[in-house]
């Protein structure tokens, strides 16, 4: 158990809707980052969070937002979903030590778009 | 463009024998490159790292060698154990670790037969 908490854990909606999927980091992590996994694809960072305020940006698609909340949880809205939007989407927050900085990972939301 | 490659989707070896795992980069500015692996259903896992002022990193049964001019690096497993069987991404990042947006290749799914 890495400590950090998405959910749901699999979300089945059809084209055209919004969702929100949620993920709690480790006790003490202020970082959140949200990544996702398309078939065949390697882990795609979205955007990070830092105690509240978004601090870097990746492969984010408009239709996406993301946010963190003051008690450091993270929400990730995806609106006006399409079928390729259906994927695997972590949430992961970090630690550091003398070697660099490591992320924890949740074990995911599955996204189905029908 | 694809910054880390991953070019074996799959890799098959039997329990006892060395597992090697390669992983590409091209992007120089690298410098702390990690292996995570992940099981079905779960996140992806730390496993090792090494940082680019050192050309291996050794814990137990697992050895990462970076060689910067090749800016290739490789992920060995000896002896490899059928619970080693996982999907194993590679992952880099920039500015000596304090990014956490880590850049992840496609991965390669390690299969270790009894």
């Amino acid at each position: 158990d890495s400590g950090v908490t998405q959910t749901p854990k699999h979300l089945i909606t059809a084209t055209g809707q919004r969702v929100t999927l949620r993920c709690s980091p480790r006790s003490g992590d202020l970082s959140v980052y949200w990544y996702q996994q398309s078939l065949d694809q390697g882990l795609q960072f979205l955007i990070q969070y830092y105690n509240g305020e978004e601090r870097a940006k990746g492969n984010i698609l408009e239709r996406f937002s993301a946010q963190q909340f003051p008690d450091l949880h993270s929400e990730l809205n995806l609106s006006s979903l399409e079928l390729g939007d259906s994927a695997l989407y972590f949430c992961a927050s970090s630690a550091r030590d003398r070697g660099g900085e490591k992320l924890f990972f949740g074990s995911g939301t599955q996204l189905s778009v029908l | 463009d694809q910054q880390v490659k991953q070019n074996s989707p799959s890799l098959s070896v039997q329990e006892g024998r060395i597992s090697i795992l390669n992983c590409d980069y091209t992007n120089s500015m690298f410098d702390y490159f990690l292996w995570y692996k992940k099981y079905p259903a779960e996140g992806p896992t730390f496993l090792i790292s090494i940082s680019s002022i050192k050309d291996k990193n050794e814990d137990g049964r697992f050895t990462v060698f970076l060689n910067k001019s090749a800016k290739h690096l490789s992920l060995h497993i000896v002896p490899s154990q059928p619970g080693d069987s996982a999907v194993y991404f590679c992952a880099a990042s920039a500015l000596g670790g304090s990014q956490g947006n880590l850049i992840f290749g496609k991965g390669t799914k390690l299969s270790v037969k009894p």
